[in-house]
């Protein structure tokens, strides 16, 4: 099975910080990546898809990138709605979770 | 506008049973593969099963493999999960999820808002 680490698993921020998230999966996935936002109380929401793809609606501040093992999900400027927490998943082999990254206000 | 409603979760004994139904609207249900994802309280996200248009391929997490049947209805837009042999470790929100896109592999661009299932020991 693959396994997901996501790092790292809370980061403290300011509004308007740039945020960076990584997520490292255990053998290669390609580009079969995706990344969901989830705020208490909520389903999650998905982000981005292989790899660097906005969902539609997704504010254009959000970006991944990544292939094979290493990926990385960045806001470029934190705002108040982001705080939550983020997870990422490949689809490359069924489906694997990432064990979060709670992104809190500093 | 997509719609998922899960329904059946509850309160049961360890080593019982249930079953989760998920009714989809705002979409043609025949043409996309569905999921179940959990979420332990205080926990990550867990993937537990998928299941194909046709019904006929599924996947299974380990942990919950023998134990869980994942199914579908598409003459009646609904996906179920049958749990049997429950243990407390299964006390999670169950996500049904809709795959993306048509024919699209395993990750989810809707989500049900989930229904809470407890195992009391």
């Amino acid at each position: 099975d693959i396994q997901m680490t996501q790092s790292p698993s809370t980061l403290s921020a300011s509004v308007g910080d740039r945020v960076t998230i990584t997520c490292r999966a255990s053998q290669s996935i390609s580009g079969w990546l995706a990344w969901y936002q989830q705020k208490p109380g909520q389903a999650p929401k998905l982000l981005i898809y292989r790899a660097s793809n906005l969902e539609g609606g997704v504010p254009s501040r959000f970006s991944g990138s990544g292939s094979g093992t290493d990926f990385t999900l960045t806001i470029s400027s934190l705002q108040p709605d982001d705080f939550a927490t983020y997870y990422c998943q490949q689809y490359h082999s069924h489906g694997t979770f990432g064990q979060g990254t709670k992104v809190e206000i500093k | 506008e997509v719609q998922l409603v899960e329904s059946g979760g509850g309160l049961v004994q360890a080593g019982g049973s249930r079953r989760l139904s998920c009714a989809a609207s705002g979409f043609t249900f025949k043409n996309y593969a569905m999921g179940w994802v959990r979420q332990a309280p205080g926990k990550g996200l867990e993937y537990v099963s998928t299941i194909s248009v046709s019904g006929i391929e599924t996947y299974y997490a380990d942990s919950v493999k023998g134990r869980f049947t994942i199914s579908r209805d598409n003459s009646k837009n609904t996906v179920f999960l049958q749990m049997n042999s429950l243990r407390a470790d299964d006390t999670a929100i169950y996500y049904c999820a809709k795959v993306r896109i048509p024919g699209g592999k395993d990750y989810f661009g809707s989500w049900g808002q989930g229904t809470l299932v407890t195992v009391s020991s």
